[in-house]
């Protein structure tokens, strides 16, 4: 596709339900990233994948938080036994293999998970 | 490790005020900068971008110079507009290898007319 699409756009979850955020990256695109912006926060690093490869999940907040990318295409973010703490915008992004140096990076719109 | 700072908020000007948002960086190397904007209910944007010292980044009357010698990359707007009421966010980037983006945690432009 055009863009970085992510699904779905809002997510409200009970607090101990399990969820899946999914994203579409750019067609082509090698690398993948997910990050996590909490309310009045800047977005933060949670995993990067080249591939199907998960090459850092150091990001993760915890067990809890688990992705994957098993054809290197489209990826998941699964998030069980949801806790308040979990709320935020989730981010997906991603880039070529070769990423020039004034490359800017695409972000989807987000999901925005509330868990109540 | 990387890191940017930036300035916090709220900022609130008046119509045609001039605007600075400051941004420090900590890096090893010579990362690229960006400026990313975020409209109330919207995703992030990238505004404006440099990639080297002295390089000036612009768009939409936003402007930012890479500064080695300082490890700034301030972001400034001669005369701000409503419309410009957004959240902004510093973002530094290395090309090659693990491309990941670090970020500064935001800075909220308010302007009243």
């Amino acid at each position: 596709g055009a863009g970085v699409s992510q699904s779905p756009r809002y997510k409200v979850a009970k607090r101990g339900q399990d969820v899946a955020l999914r994203c579409d990256p750019i067609s082509g695109h090698v690398s993948l990233f997910w990050y996590q912006q909490a309310l009045g926060q800047g977005p933060e690093f949670l995993t990067y994948f080249q591939n199907e490869a998960q090459l850092d999940k150091s990001g993760l907040p915890s067990d809890r938080f688990f992705a994957e990318r098993p054809e290197g295409s489209v990826s998941t973010l699964k998030i069980q036994r949801t806790q308040q703490e979990d709320s935020a915008v989730y981010l997906c992004a991603s880039t070529p293999r070769t990423v020039p140096r004034d490359y800017g990076y695409t972000f989807g719109s987000g999901t925005r998970l509330t868990v109540v | 490790g990387n890191s940017v700072t930036q300035m916090e908020g709220p900022v609130t000007l008046s119509e045609e005020a001039f605007l600075t948002i400051n941004c420090t960086y900590t890096a090893t190397g010579y990362p690229s900068l960006f400026w990313y904007v975020q409209y109330p209910g919207e995703g992030l944007q990238l505004l404006l971008k440099a990639t080297k010292a002295d390089d000036k980044g612009s768009n939409k009357g936003f402007e930012a110079t890479y500064r080695k010698e300082t490890t700034s990359f301030h972001l400034e707007k001669g005369s701000v507009q409503v419309s410009d009421s957004a959240v902004y966010f510093c973002a530094l980037f290395y090309s090659g290898g693990y491309q990941k983006v670090t970020f500064g945690t935001g800075t909220k432009l308010q302007v009243i007319p």
